[in-house]
């Protein structure tokens, strides 16, 4: 089945500094993958959709600035987190969807950020 | 817009009971309903998925049926076991380039 890896599967940092987390589709190749967050206990939130080769598209109230999407080719997407505080931590969720599916979406196992 | 509404949990069970978990949509074209388990500290697995009016998903022992009648889509296993302990989402998408819709999650406690 398709495969969807996410690195770092946790990461702790300082306040004020950046946080690159990367999700990969291993073996299919991903036109738009998405990025979630989830706090504790609660559904997913969709922040963004990424497109390959193009800007991401966010959802209302998130900060494009602050959370940087780059999906520089079909396997890969990245999220950046700039300039993190500790209300930035959280699980972060990559899902990839495979183009010969019917709009399945295959999910990262998540990174877990803790923001000090 | 489209949206999905699912039971409230927790659900706390005793295993081997059955296991029902509602599930219905509002959906403005002719979605396809997913649900995808997620178990402590990991992310979202597909657990099965149906495409149209009444499509039957199945896998590990649970069902969920496409009801495009009554628009519900409900989770159902037989017998659940400890290891089925996990959050449980129902999800929709109608389109190939929009993002899943999910519900609230349903946290599933199956005691033994």
């Amino acid at each position: 089945g398709a495969v969807v890896s996410q690195h770092p599967s946790w990461v702790i940092c300082k306040s004020g500094t950046s946080v690159k987390i990367e999700c990969r589709s291993l073996d299919f190749q991903a036109t738009t993958m998405f990025w979630y967050r989830q706090f504790p206990k609660q559904s997913l939130m969709l922040m963004a959709t990424s497109n390959e080769g193009s800007k991401a598209t966010y959802e209302q109230g998130v900060e494009k600035d602050k959370f940087l999407i780059n999906h520089a080719s079909l396997t890969l997407s990245t999220l950046t987190v700039t300039s993190a505080h500790p209300e930035d931590s959280s699980f972060y969720i990559c899902s990839a969807r495979d183009p010969s599916g019917r709009y399945e979406q295959y999910f990262g196992p998540g990174t877990r950020l803790t923001v000090t | 817009g489209n949206s999905v509404t699912q039971m409230e949990g927790p659900v706390t069970l005793s295993e081997e009971a059955f296991l029902t978990i509602n599930c219905t949509y509002t959906a403005t074209g002719y979605p396809s309903l997913f649900w995808y388990v997620q178990y402590p500290g990991e992310g979202l697995q597909l657990l099965l998925k149906a495409t149209k009016a009444d499509d039957k998903g199945s896998n590990k022992g649970f069902e969920a049926t496409y009801r495009k009648e009554t628009t519900s889509f409900h989770l159902e296993k037989g017998s659940v076991q400890v290891s089925d302990s996990a959050v449980y989402f129902c999800a929709l998408v109608d389109s190939g380039n929009t993002p899943l819709v999910f519900g609230k999650g349903t946290r599933l406690s199956v005691i033994a």
